[in-house]
């Protein structure tokens, strides 16, 4: 069973740090895929990285995919209130069938 | 502007009764997606139909669960009977699959919650 684990779970930080979360996994995806979710809403995509250490930029965030294709980082500098929600990462795996990790909960204190 | 639409927003039930969840996909997307999402378990796949035709519903619970497309503008989910650890929210999503490489954007609805008692 291909899975993806998300770290931290939760984290909370003050407006203006930096941060870092994680998507791992100890299977091979031939992409993956952010996305962040607010309350009461679905998710919506941020950013497809397909190609091994890839990196992508979106203004304050970078997303790199690992070089084995088998993790993703998500990186915000200088975090806002606007970027409290949940990060997903999801991975196309076998069959094209995505798979989502259960986030990262985010909460950015002004 | 397209967006996918989820009806009801809200339901809540008493165990056994039968729910139907509905979905408008966005016109032109040729793959629907029925997920489940709560805090134990994340967003969960149920279903998937790519040009109405179910590809995969290995995620469901066949005993209960229903998914079905009866024409390219509404998906539905049917559960029959409820339980009450049906409860959660359920997405539908919407998208186009490319021939190669990697996946299309999946388009969310803004989910229904249930709530079985």
């Amino acid at each position: 069973t291909q899975l993806l684990e998300q770290s931290p779970q939760f984290l909370s930080i003050q407006e203006g740090e930096n941060l870092t979360v994680y998507c791992n996994s100890s299977s091979v995806f031939s992409s993956l895929q952010w996305y962040r979710q607010e309350p009461g809403e679905g998710p919506v995509l941020l950013v497809t990285v397909v190609t091994g250490g890839e990196v992508k930029k979106l203004k304050r965030l970078t997303f790199q995919f690992g070089d084995a294709r088998k993790d993703s980082s998500l990186h915000i500098t200088a975090a806002q209130p606007g970027d409290t929600g949940l990060y997903l990462c999801a991975g196309a795996g076998r069959d094209d069938k995505i798979i989502f990790g259960k986030g990262t909960r985010l909460h950015i204190l002004p | 502007d397209a967006r996918v639409t989820q009806t009801p927003r809200h339901k809540v039930t008493e165990m056994g009764q039968e729910v139907t969840m509905r979905c408008q996909p966005i016109l032109g997307h040729n793959t629907v997606f029925w997920y489940r999402q709560t805090m134990m378990q994340g967003l969960e796949l149920l279903a998937y139909f790519r040009n109405r035709a179910p590809l995969d519903d290995s995620g469901m619970p066949k005993d209960r669960f229903s998914a079905e497309m009866p024409d390219a503008t509404l998906a539905t989910l049917k559960i029959q009977p409820s339980e009450p650890r049906d409860s959660a929210v359920y997405f539908c999503a919407s998208g186009l699959v490319r021939s190669s490489g990697a996946p299309g954007e999946q388009f969310f609805g803004p989910g229904t919650r249930l709530t079985v008692l």
